[in-house]
């Protein structure tokens, strides 16, 4: 079964410091999808970024960047340069395979606070 | 272009009732998803429907159902209401082709008293 783990319920960063929010999966399947969503107080999901299992290159978006590490099975966020509204809660999702059963799930979130 | 818009904003219900919650999906897409989202708590997956089938199901009971129509807007339907059911109920849509990233309705906060 895919799962899905954030390990940092909560996290406090300095603003214009780089953050690394932690994010490691499991499946079996080899084609997978990974991504990262954040959702600020309002409650809104917000799409930030995402990577593909077959995607040779780490992500990037602005100031955002997976890091994309396979073997290990995380795909950790990286915000550069945070910024006051960037406190929010941070959910990793992962897709499984493309077959037609195919669902996305969602880790347990980690709540940035930016502090000024 | 609108987003994904999700109906009502906000209700309250009593424990034993049924409730119906609305999606409409951004135009050209075919796949909607809803998920609970207990307060303070991550998002549990709750259905998956596309191209008017339900492809997958979450860990949730019977009570918890659902429909897409032909325009690709769909119903969460959860009967017999339970406390334990508040939460904010989330309805996101996507293509099936790509990455498909899901794009997020607002949300519809459930309170059941």
């Amino acid at each position: 079964a895919q799962k899905i783990t954030q390990t940092q319920p909560g996290m406090f960063v300095q603003e214009k410091e780089a953050v690394t929010l932690d994010c490691t999966y499991d499946t079996s399947d080899p084609s997978y999808g990974l991504f990262w969503y954040k959702q600020p107080s309002s409650g809104e999901m917000i799409f930030l970024i995402y990577q593909g299992s077959y995607d040779q290159q780490n992500a990037t978006e602005g100031r955002y960047s997976l890091n994309f590490q396979k073997a290990r099975k995380s795909a950790n966020l990286v915000i550069s340069a945070s910024q006051l509204g960037d406190s929010a809660m941070y959910f990793c999702a992962m897709r499984e395979g493309y077959s037609s059963a195919s669902k996305i799930i969602f880790g347990s979130g980690t709540r940035l606070s930016i502090r000024p | 272009e609108a987003g994904v818009t999700q109906s009502p904003t906000h209700l309250i219900k009593t424990r034993g009732q049924q409730v119906t919650l609305r999606c409409s999906p951004i135009s050209g897409h075919t796949s909607v998803y809803w998920y609970q989202q207990a307060l303070g708590l991550g998002l549990q997956f709750l259905l998956w429907y596309d191209e008017g089938e339900e492809r997958n199901r979450g860990n949730f009971p019977p009570r918890f159902s659902g429909r897409q129509f032909p325009n690709y807007s769909s119903e969460l339907n959860v009967n017999a209401l339970e406390l334990e059911d508040s939460a904010l109920y989330l309805c996101a849509s996507s293509t099936t082709a790509g990455a498909n990233v899901l794009t997020f309705g607002a949300g519809s906060r459930l309170t059941v008293l």
